[in-house]
């Protein structure tokens, strides 16, 4: 069964960085592109970025633009998520997701929750 | 990249039928069958049920099914049973290569 698994999650001040982690197993992850995507503690999904299998493309949320950058490293079957000059509103619980087909979100993390605060 | 639009909630009774919609535009769900459904028990990971608008993973029970007209896709549980109680979540691809997710609507079981 594919596993995905998030770490790096934490308390981290205003205007500071953070990196998170997802690793893959039991999936040959460099066949498939990957998301980013968060929930708000008691609100909606909300999408925040994908990276091609080969990482040859990224996209954002409007939300994270210039802020979060993803990438990859297929030799560690590890995806990342650079997040800087964070906010409080960008505290929430991330997960990764695998993409089918630049079309849907088959295999979700378990989630990793960040919370920014003074 | 403005959410696409679910209701806040809905109920049934055990055994009933309901529907969900989600409401999108010409750039998002108007324009491509790139349409999912995901099932959210609280504190746990989200769950695909439902992808290009009508079809299920497999594992994923028939009294789940999709469709889709115009900008509104639908998610339809029939023979409503306890453990179906979550929130659901639509998703769609959109012209700008991102996605977009609806607001969440909390199913409730009588």
């Amino acid at each position: 069964q594919v596993q995905l698994v998030e770490s790096g999650g934490g308390v981290v001040q205003p205007g500071r960085s953070l990196r998170l982690s997802c690793t893959a197993s039991r999936f040959t992850f460099s066949n498939h592109g990957m998301h980013w995507v968060r929930q708000a503690p008691g609100k909606g999904l909300e999408w925040v970025a994908v990276i091609w299998y080969d990482g040859s493309k990224k996209y954002y949320g409007n939300s994270v633009k210039g802020r979060f950058t993803i990438s990859r490293d297929n030799s560690k079957n590890t995806l990342y998520l650079q997040m800087s000059s964070l906010r409080a509103e960008d505290t929430a619980v991330y997960y990764c997701a695998r993409d089918r087909g630049a079309d849907y979100f088959d295999y979700w993390g378990q989630g990793a929750l960040v919370t920014v605060s003074s | 990249q403005s959410a696409l639009t679910q209701p806040a909630s809905v109920s049934g009774s055990p055994g009933q039928s309901i529907t969900i919609s989600c409401t999108g535009t010409s750039s998002d769900i108007g324009s491509y069958n790139y349409v999912s459904w995901y099932q959210q028990h609280p504190g746990k990971a989200p769950k695909l049920m439902i992808y290009d608008v009508s079809n299920r993973p497999s594992g994923v029970s028939n009294r789940f099914s999709g469709s889709k007209s115009g900008n509104t896709a639908s998610l339809t549980i029939s023979g409503l049973q306890a453990e179906d109680e979550a929130d659901y979540y639509c998703s769609s691809y959109t012209s700008s290569t991102t996605w977009v997710f609806g607001g969440g609507t909390k199913l409730t079981v009588l």
